[in-house]
């Protein structure tokens, strides 16, 4: 997980309040994005970005806003909370952007937030 | 949207014994990653395979891109404790595009 921080770790919101996960990375990469993963689905993307002022929906972006206005920060925000937003979210970061991927180009992860929506 | 079947969705096994796992898509990727998640943590990076055809081993664990572009397995040789986790295969189609990951494979080692 070298260089990419996720804040908070844990965090419970009550419904409809707003919040914003950070993500930063210090390693001059493109590519960065934003999975939750629930029990038996795996990784979803939520929204993504190839560079900075460029981002773009991945599978799940409903509920979820981005913004890319440097290349080390990439927030994701929580607008109105709901409980189906209950999960764990990770951050993730590449040196790929619009550069594709290859040797020495591989994904990072942060090591998760955890967010209980109540 | 392009999605990856992984399989299979859970292991039992013994320890000692080897572990295939795959993923397959209905259309071609470009790279493809094999990831390995432990409880509480993120996922890291196991292999990582960028051309069709490409076999890479990482102890003992192998990984190999399919010739078509539309599958990857991943073998774990001799497994041990440690190796419970849940696996995850992704794959990217082209420059500028998501990485898109398959549900997992959720491995169990019985000593």
């Amino acid at each position: 997980n070298a260089g990419v921080t996720q804040t908070p770790k844990f965090q419970v919101l009550k419904t409809g309040q707003s919040m914003t996960l950070q993500c930063a990375q210090d390693m001059n990469h493109e590519y960065m994005s934003w999975y939750r993963q629930d029990p038996g689905m795996g990784l979803r993307l939520i929204h993504y970005s190839v560079g900075a002022g460029i981002t773009d929906q991945g599978e799940v972006p409903n509920g979820y806003n981005v913004s890319r206005s440097t290349t080390e920060d990439f927030p994701l925000r929580l607008l109105s909370a709901a409980p189906s937003q209950t999960s764990v979210y990770f951050c993730a970061s590449a040196r790929f952007g619009v550069s594709g991927a290859g040797p020495g180009n591989t994904i990072y992860f942060g090591e998760g937030s955890w967010l209980t929506v109540v | 949207g392009q999605q990856l079947n992984q399989s299979p969705q859970s292991m039992f096994i013994q320890e000692g014994e080897d572990v295939s796992m795959n993923c397959t898509s209905s259309s071609i990727f470009n790279t493809w990653l094999w990831y390995k998640q432990d409880p509480g943590e993120g996922p890291v990076l196991l292999i990582a395979l960028y051309k069709a055809g490409e076999l890479t081993s990482n102890g003992r664990l192998t990984a190999q891109f399919g010739i078509t572009r539309k599958d990857s397995f991943l073998n774990i040789s001799a497994s041990i404790p440690s190796d419970v986790g849940i696996y995850f295969c992704a794959g990217q189609y082209q420059a500028g595009t998501a990485l898109i990951f398959g549900k997992g494979t959720t491995l169990s080692v019985s000593s």
